[in-house]
């Protein structure tokens, strides 16, 4: 069975840095395209970004100069990183098997529990 | 970046009844990379749909999705009470970014 588990700070102040990690359980980070999605409260879905075994990282352009999504193939694991956050970037946000996959079935079919991620002053 | 319009924004049926979600998309998407979800309160989103019409992992058959080219539906034949939830189409084909619809809320009448 495979689990996405995610973790890292949930209370943020303006202009610091927002990092998740997500450990991948039941299966092997090398071989697909792992990332993240947000949903701001209330509201839906938006695409982050993700990475792969290689290092090949595809972003959403509204947050690339201020992301980066790095993975640890020995750790099983993959990791936001999005800099100087404001108030805009509160929401929840997911890791999921990426959407880079070249099997269909494989693309965003395990997600991660959620982690709220608040900035405020 | 292909937008996608889901319509309508909320409906409201009884248990037993059948539904269509509509997605329209701004520029053609190709099938393979159609999918959608299922959001109940509180949980992550969940795979129905991928490739446009193929149900994914442990999806009951009550989950129909179809259509091509810019024009995509999802439909539930006769909605179970753990149906109602948030549905949202997203698309990953051609270049990022990777879009969803903004949602359809199927709600108890």
């Amino acid at each position: 069975q495979v689990q996405l588990k995610q973790w890292g700070a949930g209370l943020l102040k303006p202009s610091e840095t927002l990092s998740l990690t997500c450990g991948i359980y039941g299966e092997s980070f090398t071989g697909f395209f792992w990332g993240w999605v947000r949903q701001s409260p209330g509201k839906g879905l938006e695409w982050i970004g993700e990475v792969n075994h290689s290092g090949v990282t595809n972003y959403n352009p509204s947050l690339e100069s201020r992301l980066t999504i790095s993975g640890d193939i020995s750790q099983n694991q993959f990791s936001l990183r999005l800099t100087s956050v404001t108030a805009a970037d509160t929401a929840t946000y997911y890791c999921v098997r990426g959407f880079g996959n070249s099997n269909p079935a494989s693309n965003g079919d395990y997600w991660g529990q959620g982690t709220l991620v608040n900035v405020s002053p | 970046e292909i937008v996608l319009t889901q319509s309508p924004g909320t409906l409201s049926l009884s248990p037993g009844e059948s539904v269509t979600l509509s997605c329209k998309a701004s520029q053609s998407v190709d099938t393979t990379y159609l999918a959608w979800y299922q959001q109940k309160r509180g949980q992550a989103p969940r795979l129905l749909i991928y490739g446009a019409s193929s149900r994914a992992t442990g999806i009951p058959d009550r989950f129909t999705g179809s259509g091509s080219g810019t024009d995509f539906t999802l439909t539930i034949n006769r909605v179970e009470p753990e149906d109602f939830a948030v549905y949202y189409c997203q698309q990953y084909g051609s270049s990022p970014p990777w879009t969803f619809g903004q949602g359809t809320k199927v709600e108890i009448k």
